[in-house]
């Protein structure tokens, strides 16, 4: 049984389409993240749920919309989608936002953007 | 805000020889440390973390680190690696502050060989 499931796993979509990568968690963990992996390995937090409430928010484009319909599901929703947004996207899931817990990660979803 | 630095980006080493990866962080207050390991085309997982207590950390895969305050620095060692140990390593910081941020340095790419 798979902790933390995203999809799709690879994703190939034009330039200016609206995409969404699901995740779910079956840890029974309170908290859930997006992470974007660039192509040079760069891991950057972009959003963080606790409880199904937003509680960390980078500075992220407002084009990227965090959705969490109950805390074991984090989907993320990409509008009007650019190049540079060509990445991995990583989904984890914690016991707790607490800075002492263990991040459990997804397998990744590799967006390309052509 | 805390920051991380892996000085290096790449280390290669042959098969049963010993290795370190080097990790530095700077911070205002105590931090928390971790190591994640990530195999081609997955997720991370973590290796081990060190939170408090004694300085030097035993996690999975015979991995071990050690919190150097001092010099800011939790460096990862193995004593004999194996082929199976080629993948990228994170190494991780969060503060005390109560503040729900991971920050995740660059990566370094262990490349063990024959």
């Amino acid at each position: 049984d798979t902790a933390v499931s995203q999809t799709p796993k690879y994703l190939v979509t034009q330039m200016g389409n609206d995409k969404s990568i699901k995740c779910e968690q079956n840890l029974g963990h309170d908290t859930m993240y997006w992470y974007k992996q660039d192509s040079k390995k760069f891991l950057k937090i972009m959003f963080s749920y606790n409880n199904k409430e937003l509680i960390i928010n980078e500075t992220v484009p407002n084009r990227f919309s965090p959705k969490s319909p109950d805390k074991a599901h984090l989907n993320l929703h990409i509008n009007s989608l650019e190049l540079g947004d060509s990445a991995v996207y990583f989904c984890a899931s914690s016991q707790g936002p607490r800075s002492n817990t263990e991040a459990f990660f997804g397998q990744g979803t590799r967006l390309t953007v052509v | 805000a805390q920051s991380v630095t892996q000085l290096d980006s790449q280390v290669p080493v042959f098969e049963e020889a010993p290795v370190e990866l080097r990790c530095n962080y700077s911070s205002s207050v105590s931090v928390y440390l971790f190591w994640y390991v990530q195999y081609p085309n997955q997720g991370l997982q973590l290796l081990l973390k060190y939170l408090s207590g004694s300085t030097l950390v035993k996690g999975i895969n015979g991995f071990e680190a050690e919190f150097n305050k001092s010099q800011t620095s939790f460096h990862l060692r193995k004593p004999s690696v194996h082929i199976s140990d080629t993948a990228e390593y994170f190494c991780a910081v969060s503060d005390l502050t109560g503040g729900f941020k991971t920050i995740f340095g660059a990566g370094t790419r262990l490349f063990v060989k024959a």
